[in-house]
């Protein structure tokens, strides 16, 4: 079964750095790019970015180019997203999808929430 | 970046109504659109790709047209399990990955 299995929820504060990982399982993990999506509470899905696990090859969205860094390590499989400084506004669910035509699967999303 | 703007944004309907989505991209896409459901507290599912064509698994009540700049996502007879919020997606290799704002489809 092709599954991404996401790392479990973070609660920081702001200034904190943070990585979140996503882990693929049942397919060849460097032929597919990884996306990473996120959703603010109540919202809807705004495309961050995706990487190229063959070579790391990056695309950002403008709104979230300089924010925040993707990153993968192709001999275990996963794909990173971090930042160096949370804010609060980065409060949000976020998920990595294979990217193809269309982006599945996905994985269950990581919720991070950036509190004082 | 190309913008995606789906209608409407709520739709309200009854159990085995037959129901369209339209989205609409700022400039042509080609085909280059998926259509996703997204349920509350669950990661979205891909339904259609590449315009028209049927994720594996997806029933085929669900049906997607369109290139260019206009299409819709169909729903031929309403089912208890589809009420959601859907989302269209252009996946252009020139151009930021963009969705729409998407609709949520509502019990009448």
């Amino acid at each position: 079964e092709v599954q991404l299995v996401q790392s479990g929820a973070e609660v920081k504060k702001p200034g904190e750095s943070l990585r979140i990982s996503c882990k693929g399982s049942g397919y060849s993990f460097t032929s597919y790019w990884i996306s990473w999506v996120r959703q603010m509470p109540g919202k809807g899905l705004e495309w961050m970015g995706r990487i190229d696990p063959s070579d790391s090859y990056t695309n950002y969205s403008p709104s979230f180019q300089g924010h925040v860094t993707i990153s993968t390590d192709k001999s275990i499989s996963t794909a990173y997203l971090q930042w160096s400084s949370l804010k609060a506004s980065d409060t949000a669910m976020y998920y990595c999808a294979r990217t193809s035509t269309g982006f599945d699967p996905w994985g269950q999303g990581t919720l991070v929430t950036v509190s004082s | 970046d190309i913008q995606m703007t789906q209608s409407p944004s709520t739709l309200s309907a009854s159990v085995g109504d037959r129901v369209t989505i339209t989205c609409r991209a700022s400039q042509s896409i080609s085909s280059w659109l998926a259509w996703y459901q997204q349920k509350p507290g669950r990661a979205p599912k891909l339904l259609i790709y590449k315009a028209s064509s049927l994720q594996s698994g997806v029933p085929s009540r669900f049906s997607g047209s369109g290139s260019g700049t206009e299409f819709t996502l169909t729903i031929s007879s309403l089912q208890p399990d589809d009420f959601a919020t859907y989302y269209c997606q252009q996946y252009t290799s020139y151009s930021p990955y963009t969705f729409g704002q998407g609709t949520k489809l509502e019990i009448k």
